[in-house]
């Protein structure tokens, strides 16, 4: 049983370039999360999706920031025209969604995004 | 909004000696979470606490969760090489079991000398 899968797991990106990452949450899960790492420090949640729905997007920066998990497929962040302060880790986590288990969090191995 | 104040931040420590980390806050919640990260990898679930006093094991590792519903514990016995790793403490913001997001502490980073 496959865990949380994140491709890529390394992606470099010049300044103004577009950044796509992509999350295919465990088998049964229909909640997805979004959470940034930078260097020595904890994970920042971003965003919260369900299939179609955005739930939370409250730690998502307001511009150049997407994300979507549609009805077939993985969940996408996208970053468009990356600037040097986006170089970071980005974790996707997944939950089954049922209410006691639902902060029961698994996560992917995560994506580095470098940006030159 | 809500933060977990996590200690401490390094520890060296010989392989066999038992450790101590801990996290708290100036909220209450319902759950805690203990992850570890190894370099280059996400973080991986460790133990889950779901009531004040719980105490619960996970092989050589024991969590407790505070009585007061702000701090939590977690211990490891006879620490051995492969140990080494970021821990974090996480909980639910807002407090409840059914809030997703989750809010990290900010990791203590183990090292253990052979």
């Amino acid at each position: 049983n496959a865990g949380v899968m994140q491709n890529p797991r390394h992606l470099v990106r010049r300044r103004g370039q577009e950044a796509r990452l992509r999350c295919s949450p465990m088998k049964g899960h229909s909640h997805v999360y979004w959470y940034r790492q930078l260097p020595e420090e904890g994970l920042k949640f971003m965003v919260y999706l369900q299939k179609e729905n955005i739930i939370d997007e409250s730690g998502m920066p307001k511009e150049r920031f997407s994300a979507e998990f549609p009805k077939e497929g993985p969940s996408i962040l996208r970053i468009q025209q990356v600037v040097r302060g986006d170089s970071a880790a980005y974790f996707c986590a997944s939950s089954p969604g049922k209410e006691w288990t639902k902060n029961i969090q698994y996560f992917g191995a995560g994506t580095r995004l470098s940006v030159l | 909004g809500q933060q977990l104040n996590q200690s401490p931040q390094s520890m060296f420590i010989q392989e066999g000696e038992d450790v101590s980390m801990n996290c708290t806050s100036s909220s209450i919640f319902n759950t805690w979470l203990w992850y570890k990260q190894d370099p280059g990898e996400g973080p991986v679930l460790l133990i889950a606490l779901y009531k004040a006093g719980e105490l619960t094991s996970n092989g050589r590792l024991t969590a407790q969760f505070g009585i007061t519903r702000k701090d939590s514990f977690l211990n490891i016995s006879a620490s051995i090489p492969s140990d080494v790793g970021i821990y974090f403490c996480a909980a639910p913001q807002g407090g409840g079991t059914s809030y997703g997001k989750l809010t990290f502490g900010q990791g203590t980073i183990l090292t253990v000398h052979p």
